[in-house]
């Protein structure tokens, strides 16, 4: 089975400043690797995906993440993030023949003024 | 289209109580699933589907029962409740890819959630 380990729980930043959230996972087959970004009191919507290809996958609101599959991660960075970007991130994996997906704890992103 | 819909949006219980969680897509996604979201746990899933008539557990079945007897609802059943049973519930669905190499690569949709609480 997969697992999904997101390093940090909470992230505090300043308006304008990078961001970077992490992501390890394991598994022992090949995988698919989702960022998942949940705002207050809604749903998750898909930031980005890893499928195969080009390591480095760009997604919805200047987000961009990179696969590495040597160190078995998928870090999410933003260069400069908003105060609508505070929310909860998740990080999830699917084996690659599987429909289940398995989240992270998640990462709560608080951006201050 | 709605995307993806669920009733309640809050609900509280009694231990013991019964309950259907309602979950509708317009979509005409053949998978569905349902996850519950616990502080500091992420999400987990409880059951999923592959289409009509076919149903599997997940990783925490215990306490809960789905059916699938249409492409568009999915509903979630609580048979006695209990307080461990205090989460925010989500549900999900997606298309299914029609090639031989199957997997969610089709993006899931997610409902906005049903709080429930059992006192």
């Amino acid at each position: 089975a997969q697992s999904v380990t997101q390093l940090d729980s909470q992230v505090p930043v300043f308006e304008e400043a990078p961001v970077e959230l992490r992501c390890n996972y394991s598994s022992s087959v090949s995988v698919y690797l989702f960022w998942y970004v949940q705002y207050p009191n809604q749903g998750l919507q898909l930031l980005l995906k890893y499928l195969s290809g080009s390591t480095l996958v760009k997604g919805i609101n200047g987000f961009e993440a990179e696969f590495n599959k040597s160190q078995t991660s998928f870090h999410l960075r933003k260069p400069s993030v908003h105060i609508s970007d505070t929310a909860e991130y998740f990080c999830a994996v699917s084996r690659s023949n599987d429909y289940k997906l398995s989240f992270g704890a998640g990462t709560t992103v608080t951006v201050r003024a | 289209n709605a995307g993806v819909t669920q009733t309640p949006k809050f609900q509280v219980l009694k231990t013991g109580q019964s309950m259907t969680l309602q979950c509708a897509q317009d979509m005409n996604h053949e998978y569905m699933s349902w996850y519950r979201q616990d502080p500091g746990m992420g999400l987990r899933l409880i059951h999923y589907s592959v289409g009509a008539g076919i149903t599997d557990q997940g990783e925490v079945p215990n306490g809960y029962n789905v059916s699938r007897s249409t492409t568009e609802d999915f509903p979630l059943r609580l048979l006695s409740a209990a307080p461990s049973q205090t989460s925010v519930y989500f549900c999900a669905s997606s298309s299914t890819p029609r090639t031989v190499v199957r997997g969610p690569y089709n993006e899931q949709f997610f409902g906005p959630g049903t709080r429930l609480t059992v006192l």
